[in-house]
This record gives structure tokens, sequence and C-alpha cells, in this order.
């Protein structure tokens, strides 16, 4: 089975800085697809950047943009510019590739970022 | 589009009564899925849909019931409730058969918080 860790409970950050969110994962799996997604105080999951495995160029939206390590199996969020509202738990996802599958996701534990004006 | 919504939002139980939360969504997805949320335990998949009449246990689905009898809607059962119930309970949806982009990413509902006392 698939897992998702993210070794960062909690993670701080000076408005305007840069700060990286680390996940690990473990799969025997060539096929798959990463996701990190913001749970704000209003609970709404939202999604911030998707990656698919097989894709070797780096994700990027806006002010977040990751790091994927296929070999290390690494996955980490670089949120550049951070603002007040870039606040909230944040979780790694994983989810198995190929077409036809349930696309169940694996959640990490999440990493609670704090902005501080 | 309303999206992916829940009913209710809020629900306080006494330890062996039953409820059934309904999620709906309308944006014609295969897939749905029931997520449990806990401090410090991420999200982790409880039943998952994968089509109008099928449904299929997740990761903890011990305690739990779920129907979906309309390809809209999946309804997530209580029958006895007891307080390691107590959580925040997600739905999602994925998969549109005639928008191809849709296969990577998961839309959640607001959550419903569920105490058992």
């Amino acid at each position: 089975a698939q897992t998702v860790t993210q070794s960062q409970p909690e993670m701080s950050v000076q408005e305007a800085e840069t700060v990286t969110l680390s996940c690990t994962y473990d799969t025997s799996e060539s096929d798959y697809y990463l996701f990190w997604y913001k749970q704000p105080p209003s609970r709404q999951m939202i999604l911030v950047i998707r990656q698919e495995a097989y894709k070797q160029q780096n994700a990027t939206e806006n002010r977040f943009s990751v790091n994927f390590q296929k070999a290390a199996k690494s996955f980490s969020l670089k949120i550049s510019d951070s603002q007040l509202g870039d606040a909230a738990m944040y979780f790694c996802a994983y989810r198995s590739g190929g077409q036809g599958g349930s696309e169940k996701l694996v959640f990490g534990k999440g990493t609670k970022l704090t902005v501080n004006p | 589009n309303a999206g992916v919504t829940q009913t209710p939002k809020f629900r306080v139980l006494k330890t062996g009564q039953s409820m059934t939360l309904l999620c709906a969504q309308d944006m014609n997805h295969e897939y749905m899925y029931w997520y449990r949320q806990d401090p410090g335990m991420g999200l982790r998949l409880i039943h998952y849909s994968v089509g109008e009449g099928t449904t299929a246990k997740g990761e903890v689905p011990d305690g739990y019931n779920v129907s979906r009898l309309k390809k809209q809607n999946f309804l997530l059962g209580l029958e006895s409730a007891a307080p390691s119930q107590t959580s925040v309970y997600f739905c999602a949806s994925s998969y549109n058969r005639d928008r191809v982009i849709s296969l990577y990413e998961q839309y959640f509902g607001p959550g419903t918080r569920l105490t058992v006392t």
C-alpha cells in the first residue's frame, strides 16, 4: 500500500518570504499523480497544484511550485512571496495512475502553515 | 454549478443513534468518495463508488455503510454511532467521462462536523 509522509507538522514564514513544505511517499508503481491541497480555516479542500509522475518538468502555478524528485520519492511544495491568505493546512496526496481506476487519494497528515505579518 | 454539497453541516448524536449524511454533486462525475478527517491524521478514505449502484471499502470502513442509488448522490450511514466516529466528514467526486482533465482532480464538499457524545 502506498503511504505519504509529511514530516513537518507545523511551519511558519514571514510575509513576502519563501517557504518549502516537504512530502515523501512510498510506492512500487511507476505511473501515479501527486497533489498538494490547501485547507484554510473554512475547511474547504482546495487543489493547489498537481504533478504527473511521467513528466520530468516540475509543475508551477503562479507563486506555487514543486520540486519533484522521482527517484527519491520526494515532492516538496515551494510557496514564493508568501501572503497572509496562504495560512492553512497543506496536505500532500498520492493517486495511482492509469485510466479506469477509482482515483482514490492517499493523504499525508498535513502541515500547518502560519504566515507572520 | 453548486459543485459538491453536503447535508447537514453540523450534527450532534448520542451514542447508539443512527444518521445518514448526504452528498450531492452536479458535475456528472462517475466516482464519489467519503473521507473522514481527524486531528493529526489527515484524510482517510471510508468508502467510495465508481458508478451508480456500486460501492467499495476504503481504508477505514468499519461502522459505516454507503449507498449510491443515483449517480449524483452518495449516502453515508452510521447505524449505531460511537464516540470514535466523532470527526469531520468530507465527500468528494471526480471523473467526468466527457472531460479528460477531470481525471486528475477530486472536488470536495465543505465537510460535515459530527460529534458523538
